[in-house]
């Protein structure tokens, strides 16, 4: 049973370039999250999206992010025209549609983004 | 506005001692989850332990084990006969069981085991 999965794991970008994180649920997993944690400090969540819908973004910058959780393939996560201060770990966790167990989500490994 | 707040920014522990990590919160909520992720050097975050609200026995998983305190809003782990492998950040969140599984993470404990 592959958990969550999530690509690349560490990703160099200049400023000024594109991001693209990617995240395969666990099977079964019809919910996805991401949450980014900046270094020394706590996970914050960004955004929870489900198959072609994004049911809550309030944690995302309002600008150069989005997500989008298609209805064939992972989740992305893609930042635009990064800056030095986007440099973080980019958690992607899943779980089952609401009712699974104990609300508990499951996290991938991360994907590290530096900015230079 | 709920939060979480860890106050322990660092704390070390003798092998095979116990330790005892502090974690309050606040929420006007009355049902919802309480968790402790491990974080050790390779990054990942590792379940350690889950607490339902709505239930007064304190959780239990092996080594670790909850202090939960709902009137105080207090939930502290605490880790029996650490281990080397028990050296990592450790991070208390909550989620309340309404609305969208949006988990708040406090800022973690950075916990050291000594040999």
């Amino acid at each position: 049973n592959a958990g969550v999965m999530q690509n690349p794991r560490h990703l160099v970008r200049r400023r000024g370039q594109e991001a693209r994180l990617r995240c395969s649920p666990m099977k079964g997993h019809s919910h996805v999250y991401w949450y980014r944690q900046l270094p020394e400090e706590g996970l914050k969540f960004m955004v929870y999206l489900q198959k072609e819908n994004i049911i809550d973004e309030s944690g995302m910058p309002k600008e150069r992010f989005s997500a989008e959780f298609p209805k064939e393939g992972p989740s992305i996560l893609r930042i635009q025209q990064v800056v030095r201060g986007d440099s973080a770990a980019y958690f992607c966790a899943s779980s089952p549609p609401q009712g699974g167990t104990g609300n508990t989500i499951y996290f991938g490994e991360g994907s590290w983004l530096t900015v230079v | 506005a709920q939060t979480v707040t860890q106050s322990q920014p660092e704390m070390s522990v003798q092998e095979a001692e116990t330790v005892t990590l502090s974690c309050t919160y606040d929420t006007s909520e009355s049902n919802y989850y309480l968790f402790w992720y491990k974080q050790p050097p390779s990054r990942q975050m590792i379940l350690v332990i889950r607490q339902e609200a709505y239930k007064q026995q304190n959780a239990t998983e092996n080594r670790f084990s909850v202090n939960f305190q709902k009137a105080a809003k207090s939930f502290s782990l605490k880790i029996s006969d650490s281990q080397l492998g028990d050296t990592a950040m450790y991070f208390c969140a909550f989620m309340p069981t309404s609305g969208t599984y949006k988990y708040i993470f406090g800022t973690g404990t950075r916990l050291k085991v000594l040999a």
